[in-house]
């Protein structure tokens, strides 16, 4: 059964602590994305991955970092430096990234991330 | 930049009622629209994708529509059950240069009363 796995299902921070957000799909799908959601406010888009080796920043990529060794596998670093990171982070695949025809993104379940 | 919006953002409603969710969209150069339901604490879960080239898709008691020149979508959910209490997202891609970047309203909040 294809999907994406997002774990863990809750993480919490200490002060100064680098934690990281793992997510794994077997979608066989290239393009990958990272978003993180606010009470009230609509999904932002914190970095994606059209390619293995290749990201890019999306709008709110700083205290973010993000790898792509593997097509199935994208972890997001919530670093010390994203001074406001409780929030609820969700993980995205498509099958490409299609300038001329977007493909429909599929998502996990989410890791929602609050400070100790 | 794109910005969309869905009103309202919130709607109760006694089970077997029909309903429509409005979605609008700044941008209307967009090449799909995408309605997701999103249950408490999980993921979204994509119910309908509208091409633009389409003005309607239909999934069991689920119908979307689109007008692009308008910059509208609406969901339409028939005989609604408590099952289908949850939030609605629409999101279209961006147009020119970030068109792969989705742009998400903040979602209506429907919740079903038995």
């Amino acid at each position: 059964d294809g999907g994406i796995t997002q774990s863990p299902k809750y993480l919490f921070r200490k002060e100064g602590q680098n934690v990281t957000l793992s997510c794994e799909q077997n979608l066989n799908h290239d393009a990958m994305y990272w978003y993180r959601q606010d009470p009230g406010q609509g999904l932002r888009l914190i970095y994606y991955s059209q390619i293995v080796n290749d990201f890019q920043k999306g709008d709110i990529a700083e205290g973010y970092s993000v790898s792509r060794e593997k097509k199935e596998s994208f972890p997001l670093t919530v670093t010390s430096a994203q001074k406001n990171p409780t929030a609820f982070y969700l993980c995205a695949s498509s099958i490409s990234l299609s300038r001329v025809n977007p493909q429909p993104q599929h998502f996990g379940d989410g890791t929602r991330l609050s400070i100790l | 930049k794109q910005e969309v919006t869905q009103i309202p953002a919130a709607l109760s409603v006694p089970e077997g009622e029909n309903l429509v969710l409005n979605c609008s969209f700044t941008d209307s150069a967009i090449y799909n629209l995408q309605w997701f339901r999103q249950d408490p604490g999980k993921g979204l879960t994509s119910l309908l994708l509208i091409q633009s080239s389409q003005r309607e898709q239909t999934s069991g008691r689920l119908n979307a529509s689109l007008d692009k020149s308008s910059g509208r979508s609406t969901l339409y959910i028939a005989a609604s059950q408590p099952g289908d209490s949850a939030t609605y997202l629409c999101a279209v891609p961006g147009t020119g240069a970030g068109s792969y970047q989705l742009t998400f309203g903040k979602g209506t909040k429907l919740s079903v009363i038995p």
